[in-house]
């Protein structure tokens, strides 16, 4: 699976939009971009996926440069509440023997001040 | 999203005893589940994936005889901590999913050996 880099942390105030870049400059043509946030002691949530094509639905919007070698996540609004590890996921299209797992970096830690 | 559900979310063990710790897709039928185990502060490691009916396929370093899974239904998976010990204590999260879909994740179970 390729691998992402991510910026270990970001500030953000409340209200405004926080923008989450993530470096996959090795992705694969059958592989997905996924964005999962983990809210400390809980499992990881799921945010939004894209293969090449923008997505939006009501937590997010993800942005998906041309080349695809970089994406970002948008929280249009965020809140105390978006404060989280987000994690960027390259993830195989499952199928065959690949079973699509999903392969953790250390995500960004953001913030949300007041 | 999807529901996953763990039981029990928190659990304190001796040293040496076993422990089994249950992950049930509420409102689908999962073909494929996951488990990941997370220590403080790092990110979480994918242990193990198992299909339904099959044997599980664990990742390279994680002993299959120590952590058993099983996967008996399209619903529930199990993973056994045999012979815990104190540095088997961590933060356990299952994830379930089907073919061609989003994964989802539980909301994790607290491992204490003593």
């Amino acid at each position: 699976d390729a691998k992402t880099t991510q910026p270990p942390s970001m500030d953000c105030a409340e209200g405004r939009a926080a923008n989450l870049p993530c470096n996959h400059s090795t992705i694969s043509g059958n592989e997905y971009v996924y964005w999962y946030r983990q809210i400390h002691s809980q499992g990881p949530q799921y945010i939004i996926h894209g293969l090449k094509n923008n997505e939006t639905n009501e937590m997010a919007s993800l942005i998906i440069t041309e080349d695809r070698k970089s994406s970002t996540l948008i929280l249009p609004h965020a809140t105390l509440r978006d404060t989280a590890v987000y994690y960027c996921i390259v993830r195989v299209d499952p199928g065959g023997t690949s079973y699509g797992k999903l392969t953790f970096g250390q995500g960004t830690i953001l913030t949300v001040h007041p | 999203g999807a529901v996953v559900s763990q039981h029990p979310s928190r659990v304190i063990c001796k040293s040496g005893t076993s422990v089994k710790i249950e992950c049930r897709s509420l409102d689908f039928q999962a073909t494929t589940m996951f488990w990941y185990r997370q220590f403080p502060k790092q990110s979480l490691m994918l242990m193990a994936t198992s299909n339904e009916g099959s044997k599980a396929t664990y990742e390279q370093g994680v002993e299959k005889d120590k952590f058993l899974i099983n996967h008996a239904s399209l619903t529930l998976s199990t993973l056994t901590v045999t012979s815990a010990h104190p540095e088997d204590s961590s933060f356990y999260i299952c994830s379930a999913g089907t073919v061609g879909n989003t994964i989802y994740f539980g909301e994790g179970s607290w491992l204490t050996v003593v």
